[in-house]
């Protein structure tokens, strides 16, 4: 099943603050995040675990409630290199492998 | 010092013509995926080998194949390319499982145009 982000686009001004969230409706393990710029592959930004452990990007910052099976990715103090879209993944039964939601466009302005 | 190497990066073929795409890895990791992107979506998991167990997804076409002869290079053969099969191909790697808690690495993508 895709998880569901929100929102679907967000545009910045430099300097601003974001939050994207991410939903689940079966119970979640970890959640993973990645960033594709266009025209390019998706790159690692973070992977949330159950039980609080965290991997990733020292510069963003997440959340992961378990029992509410969200996720939350904050940027804050956006840069332009933060523009571009925004996938959150969570394993599918098995944990074998990932399915990714829709993602949420981020465009960051000067 | 590219990772995850993918060849070609663009490539044009006819309806119906066989293509194949390519990956190969520098890393060592266990598993190798195949996406299927299209335009404004999220990435398509079409199959993933573990090591040489191969897993398909229930819903991958069967005009879509794939083989892993060994550790490094992975194949992605499309026998008869119709026009909905256009999009970009993405290839990533991780060590272990997504359960494992390991990131995935993705290589550039090849971008097939079905004429």
């Amino acid at each position: 099943q895709q998880p569901v982000q929100s929102p679907q686009a967000v545009i910045l001004r430099e300097g601003e603050d974001a939050v994207i969230n991410c939903s689940s409706s079966k119970a979640l393990y970890s959640v993973h995040w990645y960033r594709q710029k266009h025209g390019e592959a998706p790159v690692f930004l973070m992977i949330l675990l159950k039980g609080g452990e965290q991997k990733g990007h020292e510069k963003i910052s997440a959340s992961f409630n378990e029992k509410k099976q969200q996720s939350s990715l904050y940027l804050t103090a956006s840069q332009l290199s933060y523009s571009g879209t925004y996938f959150c993944g969570t394993p599918n039964s098995g944990y074998s492998t990932l399915t990714f939601g829709k993602g949420t466009m981020l465009l960051v302005s000067p | 010092d590219a990772m995850v190497i993918q060849n070609p990066r663009y490539q044009v073929t006819q309806f119906g013509k066989p293509v194949t795409l390519s990956c190969s890895q520098t890393l060592n990791h266990n598993v190798m995926y195949w996406y299927q992107q299209k335009s404004s979506q999220a990435p398509k998991l079409l199959f993933h080998y573990y090591d040489k167990d191969f897993n398909n997804e229930a819903d991958t076409p069967d005009n879509f194949q794939s083989r892993r002869p060994n550790t490094s290079f992975c194949f992605l053969d499309i026998r008869s390319p119709g026009l909905g099969d256009a999009a970009m191909y993405l290839c990533a790697t991780s060590r272990v499982r997504a359960s494992g808690g390991d990131e995935q690495y993705f290589g550039p993508g090849t971008r097939l145009t079905v004429t």
